[in-house]
């Protein structure tokens, strides 16, 4: 049961333009998302996060917008560089008794930035 | 460099066999997570430890085990290995046990069961 979905294997976008990543969930707990950037051969480094009672946080060239009704957030970079050019992991964490922080990741997109 | 280390970087071994994983969290984090991440999967979350106490379990088979030491590095021990258990382990770390808290990831291990 796959909780945290990523529908887009991939994504290929060109340098200066909006790169828009997808993240669906389905259980109704989850109250805090992350996203998360991997590049080859590293572990995964922690990007921007929101919580549930908000719709939108930003960082600079990142923005995440969440959409609780629809159970989806999405992760905009803009102006996207080439050096964005890696896999993102959209992950949740529920608000639940005894939480103790453990991650439930999406299966990645890997988005490529061509110059 | 997050600041957290695993060992061994890559390990290959023979079906039927065990193995041992390393992680040192990052200076002052008191938690350790592990997750697996087989091909083209994202990563699942295996095991929690805090302060050395086991804190939460995933998914995790019995035939894994790990523990957290005194000087919080922690290890995974993989026994009885099968072809399906080739796969990269993460360890990440984090100050505390608990939501909102930015967890730290190490490079990984990239075991293979031959």
């Amino acid at each position: 049961d796959q909780q945290v979905k990523q529908n887009s294997p991939s994504l290929s976008v060109q340098e200066g333009r909006i790169s828009i990543l997808n993240c669906d969930y389905t259980n109704s707990m989850f109250d805090y998302f992350l996203w998360y950037k991997k590049y080859p051969a590293e572990g995964p480094t922690f990007l921007i996060s929101i919580s549930s009672i908000k719709d939108k946080n930003e960082d600079g060239r990142f923005t995440v917008f969440l959409n609780k009704s629809a159970k989806h957030l999405s992760l905009h970079i803009v102006p996207s560089q080439p050096g964005d050019s890696a896999v993102y992991f959209c992950a949740a964490q529920a608000w639940e008794p005894g939480n103790t922080g453990k991650l439930i990741f999406g299966q990645g997109t890997t988005l490529q930035v061509k110059p | 460099d997050s600041g957290v280390t695993q060992t061994p970087k890559h390990l290959i071994t023979a079906t039927g066999q065990r193995v041992t994983l390393r992680c040192s969290p990052r200076s002052g984090d008191l938690s350790v997570y592990w997750y697996q991440q087989s091909l083209d999967q994202g990563l699942q979350f295996l095991i929690q430890y805090y302060n050395g106490e086991e804190r939460a379990k995933g998914n995790i088979l019995e035939r894994f085990s790990a523990q957290q030491f005194p000087d919080l590095h922690s290890e995974l021990n993989l026994s009885s290995l099968e072809l399906g258990d080739s796969a990269l382990y993460f360890c990440a770390s984090s100050s505390i046990a608990g939501p909102t808290d930015t967890q730290y990831f190490g490079p990984g291990t990239r075991l293979t069961v031959l």
